[in-house]
């Protein structure tokens, strides 16, 4: 079962036109979440990480929000330069991994003029 | 902000040689570095845990032997693929982990193609 799972894999929106990306997650102890933005041929750009349900951050035209089970990214009137991969990752506490995270597969942003 | 080079950005190699990719932290101290591997249209899957001055730690599945991994200094983690193959041909990024608690820094990552 995945640990972390984004939804819609991808998502096409014209210039303006506000949405909501989706990443639901289950670890056994939170120690954070993580959303990147993945240009082609990149390395992730980091953008937010929320520690606890209820903690909101912004961005210029971006907005985090965190619950016991999901995250949302909120755009709001994209334009065509927030066209990318974003991705939402976990640190979980019970993970042997320590600090590393736990990647979903991304949700595919095509925002058009 | 933080950044992490990685280098090469790209690299083309025939079957059967081996690989070298580093990845720097720049401007902090990384007691802490992760190998990635990224499919085309896939996740990041994490590969090895670095740490600084001892042995990586691989996942399971990645074979410690084919996946060289040294992190001799607070700013330098090196990936060696060994006797490569074609399906080795991925995208690979690093990450450096500065204090714990912040947050990690990408490379810009590694297009390998083994011919």
């Amino acid at each position: 079962e995945d640990q972390v799972t984004q939804s819609p894999e991808a998502l096409r929106l014209q210039e303006g036109e506000s949405s909501s990306l989706n990443c639901s997650y289950t670890v056994s102890g939170l120690r954070g979440l993580f959303w990147y933005r993945q240009d082609p041929g990149k390395g992730p750009e980091f953008l937010f990480t929320l520690y606890s349900a209820g903690e909101e951050k912004e961005k210029e035209r971006l907005k985090a929000t965190l619950t016991k089970k999901e995250s949302f990214l909120h755009i709001t009137a994209p334009k065509p330069e927030d066209s990318a991969t974003y991705l939402c990752a976990v640190q979980d506490k019970g993970s042997g991994s320590g600090y590393a995270l736990n990647f979903g597969k991304g949700t595919s942003l095509l925002v058009t003029p | 902000g933080a950044v992490v080079s990685q280098h090469p950005s790209w690299v083309i190699c025939k079957s059967g040689t081996s690989v070298k990719i580093e990845c720097r932290s720049l401007d902090f101290q990384a007691t802490t570095m992760f190998w990635y591997r990224q499919f085309p249209k896939q996740s990041l899957m994490l590969m090895a845990t670095s740490n600084e001055g001892s042995k990586a730690t691989y996942e399971q599945g990645v074979e410690k032997d084919k996946f060289l991994i040294n992190h001799a200094s607070l700013t330098l983690s090196t990936l060696t693929v060994t006797s490569a193959h074609p399906e080795d041909s991925s995208f690979y990024i690093c990450s450096a982990l500065g204090r714990p608690g912040s947050p990690l820094h990408f490379g810009n990552g590694t297009r390998l193609t083994v011919t």
